[in-house]
C-alpha cells in the first residue's frame, strides 16, 4: 500500500519558472492538502479540498493554484516561482477532515 | 481565529529526565488536537489525539480548555525520543474546515 506518494523529491527552478508538484493518494481519502515547512514557521497550510472537486485556501495560499479533478490526485503549481517559494513541501491526506493525517515523504524546492 | 503556539523552538533534556512540550491553542469551539512527529528522515506521523486519550511510546497529553492548551507530557526521555514535534488543531473558522500546525519543537534527549 502506497500510501500518500509525492513526486519529484527534488526540484530546482529558476526564478518566473513554473512547475506541477504531484501528490496522488491510494487510500480513497476524501481530505487532502498542502502544507510547505520552512525553519522557525513549522507547517504552513497553502491549500486543502474536502472532496473531488472543492478546494480552498489555507493559510498561505498566493502564489500557488491546486485542483482536485479526482479523489486520488491533488497536484500544487507554482504559478511563477520566486525565492520566497524555497521550501519543503508536503501533501498530507486524511479519510476525512479532522481525522488523522498520513503525510507524503515531501518536495525540497529550490527557487534560484 | 484558529492558532497554535509552541513557544519552545529547542529543548534539550537528559536521558531519564521528565519532558514536556507545550502547546497553547486559540480556537471559539471544541477543536481536535493533535501531536506529530517528525523523526530523521522519515515522514510525519501521527503521535496521538486528544479524543483517544491513549499513550504512545510513553507520551501523554491533556487537553486543558480552560487553560486552552495541549500539553506533551513523557515521564522519562528516551535518546530515540529526539526528533521534531508539532501540535495541530482542526477546526472549522473562516474559509471553512482544516487543520493548522504550529511551529514546531526540536526535541534533544542527550545520553
Amino acid at each position: 500500500n502506497a500510501g500518500v506518494t509525492q513526486t519529484p523529491k527534488f526540484q530546482v527552478l529558476k526564478t518566473g519558472q513554473s512547475m506541477t508538484l504531484q501528490c496522488a493518494q491510494d487510500m480513497n481519502h476524501e481530505y487532502m492538502s498542502w502544507y510547505r515547512q520552512d525553519p522557525g514557521m513549522g507547517l504552513r497550510l497553502i491549500h486543502y479540498s474536502v472532496g473531488a472537486g472543492i478546494t480552498d485556501q489555507g493559510e498561505v495560499p498566493n502564489g500557488y493554484n491546486v485542483s482536485r479533478s479526482t479523489t486520488e490526485d491533488f497536484p500544487l503549481r507554482l504559478l511563477s516561482a520566486a525565492p520566497s517559494q524555497t521550501s519543503v513541501y508536503f501533501c498530507a491526506s486524511s479519510r476525512q477532515i479532522n481525522e488523522k493525517l498520513f503525510f507524503g515523504s515531501g518536495t525540497q524546492l529550490s527557487v534560484l | 481565529a484558529q492558532r497554535v503556539t509552541q513557544p519552545e523552538k529547542l529543548l534539550s533534556v537528559f536521558k531519564g529526565a521528565p519532558v514536556e512540550l507545550k502547546c497553547n491553542y486559540s480556537y471559539s469551539g471544541s477543536p481536535e488536537l493533535f501531536w506529530y512527529v517528525q523523526y530523521s528522515r522519515q515522514r510525519l506521523q501521527l503521535l496521538l489525539r486528544h479524543i483517544s486519550r491513549e499513550s504512545i511510546k510513553g507520551f501523554t497529553a491533556d487537553l486543558n480548555k480552560g487553560e486552552t492548551s495541549f500539553h506533551l507530557k513523557k515521564p522519562f526521555a528516551q535518546e530515540e525520543d529526539s526528533a521534531m514535534y508539532y501540535c495541530a488543531l482542526s477546526g472549522s473558522g473562516t474559509g471553512g474546515f482544516k487543520t493548522i500546525f504550529g511551529a514546531g519543537t526540536r526535541l534533544f534527549v542527550k545520553a
